[in-house]
């Protein structure tokens, strides 16, 4: 059974400090996702790895990066949270056999 | 800009009755739409997907429909029950594309009364 997990469910962070956001997958999958999901936008594309170290910029990329050291774990970085970019975060990983996105449960971040 | 656009945003339907969400997309290289269904405090999970070389597929009670001259496509949920409540997202992607990325809805979400 795939697994994807993330480090917190709820996160308080200020503005201006820096956020690491962490996501494993246990499945050996190649490409990851990281979405954010906000009420009435859907999950808009922030970054994707199709490789360790490979990286890609999604639909909103501005005020993130990501890392992909391990092939299991991707994570996001916001280096300098702003209240913009309060939000739920989810991350996917991908089965290129079957074409499907594992989620993880999602991490809601609030920036005040 | 690829899009997918999804309607409608949200939706009550009495128990026992059909649920109906529709997408629409314009990019004609997309080649598999899936849909996904999210519980509160859950991530999405994968419901029921198609490719375009058939019309319709149909899994228990989710039939997705699918025209491919209208570029749309569209979930049914026959039987409506209240654990079907959820947020729905339609979705679209170019399969062996660099990354099969899945180009997303806004979401629908669905309440089913008892």
């Amino acid at each position: 059974d795939v697994k994807v997990t993330q480090s917190s469910r709820y996160l308080v962070k200020r503005t201006g400090e820096k956020v690491f956001l962490e996501c494993v997958q246990d499945m050996d999958h190649e490409n990851m996702f990281w979405y954010r999901q906000d009420p009435g936008l859907g999950l808009r594309l922030i970054y994707f790895s199709y490789d360790v170290k490979m990286k890609e910029k999604g639909d909103i990329p501005e005020g993130y990066s990501v890392s992909r050291e391990k092939k299991e774990r991707f994570s996001l970085i916001l280096e300098s949270a702003s209240t913009n970019q309060t939000s739920m975060y989810l991350c996917a990983s991908l089965s290129g056999t079957h074409n499907e996105q594992y989620f993880g449960p999602g991490t809601r971040l609030t920036v005040t | 800009q690829q899009q997918v656009k999804q309607s409608p945003q949200s939706l009550i339907v009495q128990k026992g009755g059909i649920s109906i969400i529709n997408c629409a997309y314009e990019n004609t290289a997309f080649d598999y739409f899936p849909w996904y269904q999210q519980f509160p405090g859950k991530g999405p999970a994968l419901l029921i997907a198609i490719r375009p070389d058939v019309s319709e597929k149909k899994e228990g009670r989710f039939t997705i429909s699918f025209n491919k001259s209208a570029k749309q496509f569209s979930l049914h949920i026959m039987d409506s029950q209240p654990g079907d409540s959820a947020t729905y997202f339609c979705a679209a992607s170019r399969h062996g594309g660099a990354t099969n990325k899945l180009i997303f809805g806004t979401g629908t979400l669905l309440a089913v009364q008892p």
